[in-house]
């Protein structure tokens, strides 16, 4: 079984320039996050889907960022513009509806690497 | 909001040694996980532990919940054990906090 397919696995754009990130959750995984994870610092989450609802978004930057879920499997993560502050790694991960709290099936992509120069 | 913060933040081990990571946490949770993120930032499920002891081949982790800390064993470290080691906790919501993360390098 594919894991968590993210693309692409790197990116360098100049600032003021939009970037977009791609997920594709594992089958079946009605949960969806994404994360960003600053050089030296754990992952902090940016917005959690369930099926197609956006259930917490509080983290995620709306004047610059926005995320979509179509029909509640893949999604994309788009910056527009881009801060030299966005440069990090941009992590996806899924898991079964309560998976997180029953510890089960939470699976992490290997993340989009964004450079903003 | 919780904490969560992990000791020490750096570790450098020969191979074959033993080392003891620790997590505390500021308030009661729902579940505590370890993560192993590997050097080309893979983060990978050690444990789903919320309470008592867990092992798994050399790694074995415990958690104290009511005196909020959970720590991770690792015994006879192999170079493949490099890489951060991340505690995430889940608190009312279904999200999980990491920690601040513990970064281990072992050396032949």
């Amino acid at each position: 079984e594919a894991g968590v397919v993210q693309s692409p696995r790197y990116k360098i754009i100049e600032k003021k320039q939009p970037v977009a990130f791609w997920c594709n959750p594992i089958s079946g995984h009605n949960t969806l996050y994404w994360y960003r994870q600053n050089l030296g610092q754990g992952p902090e989450l940016l917005i959690r889907y369930e099926n197609e609802e956006a259930v917490d978004d509080s983290q995620l930057p709306k004047d610059r960022f926005s995320a979509e879920r179509l029909k509640g499997v893949d999604s994309t993560l788009k910056i527009q513009p881009a801060e030299l502050g966005d440069s990090a790694v941009y992590l996806c991960a899924s898991s079964p509806l309560g998976g997180v709290e029953a510890g089960t099936g939470y699976t992490f992509g290997s993340g989009t690497r964004l450079t903003v120069v | 909001g919780i904490q969560v913060e992990q000791s020490p933040p750096d570790l450098i081990l020969q191979e074959g040694a033993n080392s003891t990571l620790r997590c505390n946490f500021s308030d009661s949770v729902n579940n505590l996980q370890w993560f192993h993120q590997n050097p080309w930032g893979q983060l990978i499920n050690l444990f789903y532990i919320p309470s008592g002891t867990k092992q798994n081949g050399r790694l074995s982790a415990t958690t104290v919940a009511t005196e909020r800390y959970s720590l991770l064993y690792i015994s006879s470290s192999q170079t493949t054990d490099s890489g951060v080691y991340f505690c995430a906790v889940v608190f009312n919501t279904d999200k999980l906090i990491f920690g601040t993360g513990t970064r281990l390098q072992v050396f032949p």
